[in-house]
């Protein structure tokens, strides 16, 4: 079974510019969570959907970012336009329960490693 | 707001046993867990406690929480190079949101 697939893994580039990140959750996963990391710091929660509606977004810094999940497969987080502040590491994870079981296992991807110059 | 904090960095000899800690703010954090990140990889859930719980073992994982003293610790026995990874101790409250401490950097010393 695959699992949490990102892309890219690594994009660099310049103030002011769009970036979308891609997150293809396991198959069947329900539940979708962004997260990020910034150099040395805790990874912080931006948001959560359940299917196709965003279930929690209470950790989205600010309205540079935009998440979607058309059709409830996968997610796409845009930045526009791109701060300095925003280069880190964005994670993705999906688990499977719709009965919220609340030890339901999050299957995270490898990340996707931002670099705004 | 939670706040989950880690030492950032362990180093220990193979074959020794290693101890990571991690202290929490929310006293009302219902779950506590252990990831494990290898280079070029994703969080790898290792093992999670109820805060009703003192301590859970897994084969060469012990974990245990000190729920008064809002402290948590991993213990690796046998500490083989394959466990050199970042630990990261995450809370929870019942929702879905998981709250991270910045991660404890593992190094271990063939």
């Amino acid at each position: 079974e695959a699992g949490v697939t990102q892309f890219p893994s690594h994009s660099v580039i310049e103030k002011g510019q769009t970036v979308t990140l891609r997150c293809d959750p396991i198959s069947g996963h329900d539940n979708l969570y962004w997260y990020r990391r910034v150099m040395g710091k805790e990874i912080k929660f931006l948001l959560h959907f359940v299917k196709e509606s965003k279930q929690d977004e209470s950790g989205m810094p600010n309205n540079r970012f935009l998440a979607e999940r058309t059709g409830g497969t996968y997610s796409t987080l845009k930045v526009q336009p791109a701060e300095l502040e925003d280069s880190g590491v964005y994670f993705c994870a999906s688990s499977q329960d719709e009965t919220g079981d609340i030890t339901d296992t999050q299957y995270f991807g490898p990340g996707t490693r931002l670099t705004v110059l | 707001g939670e706040d989950v904090e880690q030492s950032l960095f362990l180093s220990v000899r193979e074959g020794d046993s290693s101890v990571i800690n991690c202290t929490y703010t929310d006293s009302s954090s219902t779950y506590l867990y252990w990831y494990k990140q290898e280079p070029g990889a994703g969080l790898q859930l290792l093992t999670y406690i109820f805060s009703n719980m003192d301590m859970k073992q897994d084969q060469r994982l012990t974990v245990l929480l000190n729920k008064k003293d809002k402290h948590l610790s991993l213990r690796i026995a046998d500490t083989q190079t394959g466990d050199s990874a970042i630990y990261f101790c995450a809370e929870s409250m019942g929702a879905n949101n998981l709250f991270f401490g910045t991660g404890t950097r593992l190094t271990v010393i063939p």
